[in-house]
C-alpha cells in the first residue's frame, strides 16, 4: 500500500526558513520521481519542482528557483523541501506527490505553512 | 507557460445525471510520440487531489468507469456519468507536456 506521510503544520516567522518532509512507503523510492506542489485558497495548484530519488537530479519551476530546494534521503525513503526567506506569499498548503507518466498518482496529505510574526 | 483554462467555474448536478467539465490548453498537448499529456484530478473536500484520468483518456487505477476523458490537441472534456454524492469536490485538469507543469483553476461540482 503506497503511503506518503507529510510532517505537521508549521508556523514560521517572516524571513525564516522551513523544511518539510514526506516519508514514503509501499513503492520503490529510489527509482521514483517526487514532486512538490503549492495550493493557495482560490483555489489553485502550482507545481514547484521534482526530484529524481535515484541521483538527486532536480527540475524546478522557474518561479520557485531560489525559494525551494528539493532533496531526498534514500535510506529513509523521504523527500524534503526547504523553503527559504519566507513571506506572506509563501503561506499555503504544500503537497508532496509521486510523479510519473501516469501523472501525480499518489499524494501526501498536505501540510499548512503559516507565515506570521 | 502553458495556460489551462477550465469551464464552468462550478456545476450543480442532480444525482444520477451526467456532468461534463471542459479544459482548454494554450498549446497543443499532443506529443510527437502520439500521447496527449493532459490529466484530470479530483480534490474532495478537505482531502488531497486524486488522479482520475491520465494521458487524456485512460482511467486511473481504482477510479469508477463512470468517469471518462476525451479531447483533441487543445480541448479536453471530463465526463461523469450517473453522478453520485461522493463525486463532489473540485476537478482540475493539468498538463505534463512541458515545464512548468500547470493546472487549471478548477471546477467545483456540487450536488443539487
Amino acid at each position: 500500500q503506497v503511503k506518503l506521510l507529510q510532517s505537521g503544520a508549521e508556523l514560521v516567522k517572516p524571513g525564516a526558513s522551513v523544511k518539510l518532509s514526506c516519508k514514503t512507503s509501499g513503492f520503490t523510492f529510489s527509482t521514483s520521481y517526487m514532486s512538490w506542489l503549492k495550493q493557495v485558497p482560490g483555489p489553485s495548484i502550482e507545481w514547484i519542482g521534482w526530484i529524481y530519488a535515484g541521483d538527486g537530479g532536480t527540475n524546478y519551476n522557474q518561479k520557485f528557483k531560489g525559494k525551494a530546494t528539493l532533496t531526498v534521503d534514500k535510506s529513509s525513503s523521504t523527500a524534503y523541501m526547504d523553503l527559504s526567506s519566507l513571506t506572506s506569499e509563501d503561506a499555503a498548503v504544500y503537497f508532496c506527490a509521486r510523479i510519473n507518466n501516469y501523472g501525480f498518482d499518489y499524494w501526501g496529505q498536505g501540510v499548512m505553512v503559516t507565515v506570521s510574526s | 507557460d502553458i495556460v489551462m483554462t477550465q469551464a464552468p467555474l462550478s456545476v450543480s448536478v442532480t444525482p444520477g445525471e451526467s456532468a461534463s467539465i471542459s479544459c482548454r490548453s494554450s498549446k497543443s498537448l499532443l506529443h510527437s510520440n502520439g500521447i496527449t499529456y493532459v490529466y484530470w484530478y479530483l480534490q474532495k473536500p478537505g482531502k488531497s487531489p486524486q488522479l482520475l484520468i491520465y494521458r487524456m483518456s485512460n482511467l486511473a487505477s481504482g477510479v469508477p468507469d463512470r468517469f471518462s476523458g476525451s479531447g483533441s490537441e487543445t480541448d479536453f472534456t471530463l465526463k461523469i456519468s450517473r453522478v453520485e454524492a461522493e463525486d463532489v469536490g473540485i476537478y482540475y485538469c493539468g498538463q505534463l507536456l512541458e515545464n512548468p507543469l500547470t493546472f487549471g483553476s478548477g471546477t467545483k461540482l456540487e450536488i443539487k
